[in-house]
């Protein structure tokens, strides 16, 4: 859905560095998630945002952060990388609690 | 390649058949429910909902089942296409948080 855009969409990094991943979208939605996706686990809720000033973990928000600084943006930071965080990472928009969640493309993230 | 869905349960079908995806859904308090599908490398794609006060809900060329009493969700697909080769994942919502199931692939034969 090109109006959800993730960046970046492949990333290699090791152990111990911190990786920002963006997400942006154009949709006007104020509520914004993100999820991670494991081979065999479908997609899992790190964290997520009703609007700008509210943030909530989710089932896994262990390790991450993020940070909500638009109604358009929303970042999720892993402070230090470890390889069992190397999953998908996809970002998502919806409206209100009872319109389906919009997603973007995703990003690959392998840390070595 | 992908390594989305490496362990997923697997439905085979004919092109130009139907297909019926299943899934069962754990929480009897959810209201709303989505299929998605997800293609290799993109993120789920919405397919169709339907709100718990329904038992079924058409679109174009599928058709969502619900059965509350089992907690039961179905996707059917008619006359499927190659084009319909996927991963396909059940999601319910309740108190404002979507959960997903684990996905079944869809592989469509010719």
């Amino acid at each position: 859905d090109a109006d959800v855009t993730q960046t970046p969409r492949n990333r290699i990094t090791k152990t111990g560095k911190r990786i920002m991943l963006e997400c942006s979208q154009t949709k006007g939605h104020d509520r914004m998630y993100w999820y991670r996706q494991d081979p065999g686990l479908g997609l899992r809720l790190i964290y997520y945002s009703f609007d700008v000033k509210d943030i909530n973990k989710g089932e896994i928000s262990d390790g991450y952060s993020v940070s909500r600084q638009a109604q358009a943006k929303f970042s999720l930071s892993l402070e230090s990388a470890i390889p069992n965080q190397t999953a998908l990472y996809f970002c998502a928009t919806s409206d209100k609690e009872d319109q389906p969640q919009h997603f973007g493309d995703g990003t690959r993230l392998s840390i070595l | 390649g992908e390594s989305v869905g490496l362990h997923l349960p697997t439905l085979s079908v004919q092109e130009g058949d139907n297909s019926i995806i299943n899934c069962a859904y754990s929480n009897s308090a959810s209201d709303y429910f989505i299929w998605y599908k997800q293609e290799s490398g993109k993120g789920p794609q919405f397919i169709i909902d339907i709100r718990s006060n329904m038992d079924k809900r058409q679109g174009q060329r599928v058709t969502v089942l619900l059965n509350k009493t089992v907690k039961h969700l179905s996707l059917q697909i008619a006359a499927t296409q190659p084009g319909d080769s996927a991963v396909y994942f059940c999601a319910e919502i309740s108190w404002s948080k979507l959960t997903f199931g684990t996905g079944t692939r869809l592989q469509v034969t010719l």
